[in-house]
């Protein structure tokens, strides 16, 4: 069945340090990509996104991501994390010309001050 | 300014009740959407409207029935409430119904508590 695949539900780790959450997808055909943050709270928010072009995708707040298409991955990193990043992240994934958003069962991240 | 806005925030009721939930946006946007969120955090779409008009519809009970009376509002009623339904529910709005270059954003949230 076509899915989002998020690994590493639960992540713990210390202020300064790097993250890297994977995302794997399923769906054959031309696909959008995305990353969306929810904060402890608060509704999602896109935090970056892919449709073509540039494979290495950069966000806001210094995260970045990277299409690997014949990996059907689309990883999160962030190279030094801060407390304020503490939250849940959502990868999603839309085929081109559909408009449905799928959505992987996300990573909660908890950064340690 | 809030652009996608739910209410209520919060909405515990009984087994049997029908509820609403109301959602309004104003960002101009033609294509609204309603998505669950269980305990697991799995977010599923529900529905979506665009300019008033159902384009999706996928399995989901007809207790739920969503009416959009404008393109600025998409709001989800619920009959005969059942445990099950006990999930934050989400409403969304996009420029245009097909997601190219148009994401969607998000409200805050309904978290609904079935007892």
């Amino acid at each position: 069945a076509q899915s989002v695949s998020q690994h590493n539900h639960h992540v713990i780790l210390s202020e300064a340090a790097s993250l890297e959450l994977g995302c794997n997808y399923s769906y054959g055909g031309t696909v959008n990509l995305f990353w969306y943050v929810q904060y402890p709270g608060q509704h999602l928010q896109l935090l970056l996104k892919y449709f073509s072009g540039d494979p290495l995708v950069k966000g806001i707040k210094g995260f970045e991501a990277e299409f690997i298409k014949s990996k059907f991955s689309f990883n999160l990193r962030k190279p030094s994390v801060q407390w304020s990043d503490t939250a849940e992240y959502f990868c999603a994934v839309n085929v081109k010309g559909n408009n449905r958003l799928a959505f992987g069962k996300g990573n909660q991240v908890v950064v340690i001050p | 300014d809030t652009a996608v806005s739910q209410t209520p925030k919060y909405l515990v009721t009984q087994m049997g009740n029908d509820k609403s939930i109301k959602c309004e946006q104003n960002l101009g946007h033609d294509t609204m959407y309603w998505y669950k969120q269980d305990s697991k955090k799995f977010l599923k779409i529900m529905f979506s409207y665009n300019n008033k008009e159902l384009i999706i519809n996928e399995t989901v009970p007809n207790r739920f029935s969503p009416k959009s009376p404008d393109k600025a509002h998409l709001n989800l009623h619920i009959n005969s409430l059942e445990l099950g339904d006990s999930a934050v529910y989400f409403c969304a709005s996009s420029q245009v119904p097909v997601i190219d270059n148009s994401p969607l954003h998000f409200g805050n949230g309904t978290r609904l508590t079935v007892t």
